[in-house]
């Protein structure tokens, strides 16, 4: 089946540094992937959607230029979070699917933890 | 009124219980009706969808979507420890460029052995 690897599962980085976090899609290609933020106890929120070869399309609210997306390869996006801050911690969850034109076949990655002090 | 209301929990029931998960919607462009599981600090695993309305049956579990009432449901049978977990639902509206999901918030269920 598809599988969507998630690295790193988990960050501690301190105010003001930035980090990236990379989706990879191991066994199929992702022309589209999403990026997905979690608060406790809250809904999966779309920050962006990324679109290989192309510009990120970013969400109401979401902050294109703390929230860096790369889609350079079909198969790789990254998210990196620019100069992060405290209220910055959260789970960021990306997905893909391998089927075009479909709304359902969607696998996640495991997520990332990241926590800034 | 947000797109997708779901009921936080948390719920516990005893092994074996039957175990109804619901959500409401009210946007009637969704078409697409999907059940994710979520275990603690992992990502979400898709358990079935649905397109449009009407019953889905996988094993113990089995999926009912009522457009008219703008209401989905999500029973486990024969609950087990193992299906303790938040349990997503999540929408989508049909057409190109609809890919994305709009998720409820979750419902956290615990099985109790």
């Amino acid at each position: 089946g598809a599988v969507v690897s998630q690295h790193p599962s988990w960050v501690i980085c301190k105010s003001g540094t930035s980090v990236k976090i990379e989706c990879r899609s191991l066994d199929f290609q992702a022309t589209t992937m999403f990026w997905y933020r979690q608060f406790p106890k809250q809904s999966l929120m779309l920050m962006a959607t990324s679109n290989e070869g192309s510009k990120a399309t970013y969400e109401q609210g979401v902050e294109k230029d703390k929230f860096l997306i790369n889609h350079a390869s079909l198969t790789l996006s990254t998210l990196t979070v620019t100069s992060a801050h405290p209220e910055d911690s959260s789970f960021y969850i990306c997905s893909a699917s391998p089927y075009r034109g479909r709304d359902y076949g969607y696998t996640f990655g495991s997520g990332t933890r990241l926590t800034v002090v | 009124q947000k797109e997708v209301e779901q009921d936080p929990g948390p719920l516990s029931v005893p092994e074996g219980a039957i175990v109804s998960l619901n959500c409401t919607y009210s946007n009637s462009a969704f078409q697409y009706f999907m059940w994710y599981r979520q275990y603690s600090r992992k990502g979400p695993e898709l358990l079935m969808y649905t397109y449009s309305s009407g019953n889905k049956e996988d094993g113990r579990f089995t999926a009912q979507v009522d457009k008219s009432s703008k209401y989905i449901s999500l029973f486990i049978r024969d609950s087990q420890p193992s299906d303790s977990a938040t349990y997503l639902c999540a929408m989508s509206a049909s057409g190109a460029g609809s890919y994305q999901l709009t998720f409820g918030k979750g419902t956290k269920l615990s099985v109790i052995p």
